[in-house]
């Protein structure tokens, strides 16, 4: 299972929109609506921010949002701020009970 | 709240073992999966499997067989993750993370160091 390909920066400056891609397969992201994405801080849990493609966990703020097309799942974040600047990883499901997460984007906020 | 909660970070030589421990609170614990991610000093996530929680099947990821055993112990809700004959290819930082309904990780350990260096 190879992993699914993301842009390895992404920048932008505050306020702009940014949005970063996670291509896939079809046994992967194309066959499945169930794509999820997760912000990494240095030393910080985890913080899982999309799901099931598009729908955002309870608390996460609306600036976030997912779509999909065709092979490749898309994270948007709109209105940049300072401290959305971390690693974001995208993961699919890959049936038989599998997974495959992305290669990761350092997003920058200039 | 739920929160899991890693064991310390650990130095080994090559060829020993560790194990890895991720307790689970804030939740009935055997009503979620928890899974295993790696990741490697400077590179991605890689998805390593999951243990099921009520019948403590595991699965395990293509090139995480064999050295790598996912265990439970349910009366203290405890997931474990067990690396036997260590290699410096092992070093990396493993995470728990529980999947509850949707076919996402909605919370996630701290992580884990794991450190193989003689």
């Amino acid at each position: 299972q190879s992993a699914l390909t993301q842009p390895a920066s992404v920048s932008g400056s505050p306020g702009q929109s940014i949005t970063i891609s996670c291509t896939g397969t079809s046994n992967d992201v194309g066959n499945y609506n169930l794509v999820s994405w997760y912000q990494f801080h240095p030393d910080k849990a985890p913080k899982f921010i999309i799901y099931e493609g598009s729908k955002r966990p309870s608390g996460i703020s609306n600036r976030f949002s997912g779509s999909k097309s065709g092979n490749t799942a898309s994270l948007t974040i709109s209105g940049l701020q300072a401290e959305d600047e971390a690693d974001y990883y995208c993961c699919s499901y890959a049936g038989g009970g599998t997974y495959v997460f992305g290669t990761g984007t350092k997003v920058t906020v200039l | 709240q739920v929160q899991l909660v890693q064991s310390g970070s650990e130095l080994k030589k090559p060829g020993a073992s560790v194990k890895v421990s991720c307790r689970a609170s804030g939740y009935t614990f055997t009503r979620a999966t928890i899974n295993w991610v790696r990741q490697a000093p400077g590179q991605g996530l890689e998805w390593m499997g999951w243990i099921s929680t009520n019948t403590g099947n595991p699965t395990y990821a293509q090139g995480f067989t064999g050295r790598f055993v996912f265990s439970l112990d349910t009366s203290v809700s405890t997931a474990y993750l067990q690396i036997t004959s260590l290699e410096p290819d092992d070093t990396a930082v493993y995470y728990c993370a529980r999947t509850s309904g949707t076919y996402a990780y909605d919370y996630w350990g701290q992580g884990t160091l794991v450190t193989v260096s003689s």
